[in-house]
């Protein structure tokens, strides 16, 4: 089993819908999280934390449910804009310190 | 913000050359990571480093190895380059205690070996 899973997708929807992703984790040591967004042939972004107590950033929402272990985000109203591949990343600490694993991520086409 | 340079944005090379792509980072981040994005495959980390002169392997190191020799540099070469190596090769660095701060990416490089 991977260590991050996320639907692949692509998931079409018309402009102005509301769309959520998912993603999996299977370590439960995992300290952080993040959702990371990337635009055809360009490289990763951070597009937000994700908290234990939820946090949104305008039309963006992010939960975490530790103990099914897995992380979600919400888009409201989405745009044209927001058509890429959304990456689901986690923080997990071993022996080197911090490893971020990547999730192979979600792939949103916004249509007109 | 947080910039993070990759020398060559496409780079074709031939079988068995040695190639070498080059990251620096200018926000004096402890951490530096070399991945490689294919289809269908996600990001997969080569290698990392936590401090200069250190590197650590990733999960799939065979046919690569690193250098930092500065803090701000971090190079990955490949010794003797395979067509199975063509890829999106992307850098990234944090600061020492990165939980709330992401990663930063360089635009990448796409290299093709042929």
């Amino acid at each position: 089993r991977k260590e991050v899973e996320q639907d692949p997708g692509p998931f079409n929807v018309p402009e102005g819908a509301t769309v959520a992703f998912n993603c999996t984790y299977s370590n439960s040591a995992s300290q952080s999280f993040f959702w990371y967004r990337q635009d055809c042939r360009k490289e990763p972004k951070l597009l937000m934390s994700v908290y234990s107590s939820g946090n949104e950033d305008g039309r963006f929402t992010a939960q975490l449910n530790r103990a099914s272990q897995y992380i979600s985000l919400l888009i409201r109203d989405s745009k044209l804009s927001d058509s890429a591949t959304y990456l689901c990343v986690v923080i997990i600490r071993d022996n080197y310190g911090q490893n971020f694993v990547f999730g192979p991520g979600t792939r949103l086409s916004v249509l007109p | 913000d947080v910039k993070v340079t990759q020398s060559s944005r496409y780079l074709v090379k031939r079988t068995g050359e040695k190639v070498f792509l080059e990251c620096v980072q200018d926000m004096d981040h402890e951490n530096m990571f070399w991945y490689r994005q294919d289809p269908g495959l996600g990001l997969r980390l080569i290698y990392f480093s936590y401090d200069v002169k250190m590197k650590e392997k990733g999960d799939i190191p065979e046919g690569y190895s690193v250098s930092r020799e500065k803090k701000e540099r971090f190079s990955l070469i490949l010794e003797s380059a395979s067509t199975n190596q063509t890829s999106m090769y992307l850098c990234a660095s944090s600061p020492g205690q990165a939980s709330f701060y992401g990663y930063t990416f360089g635009s990448g490089t796409r290299l093709t070996v042929v």
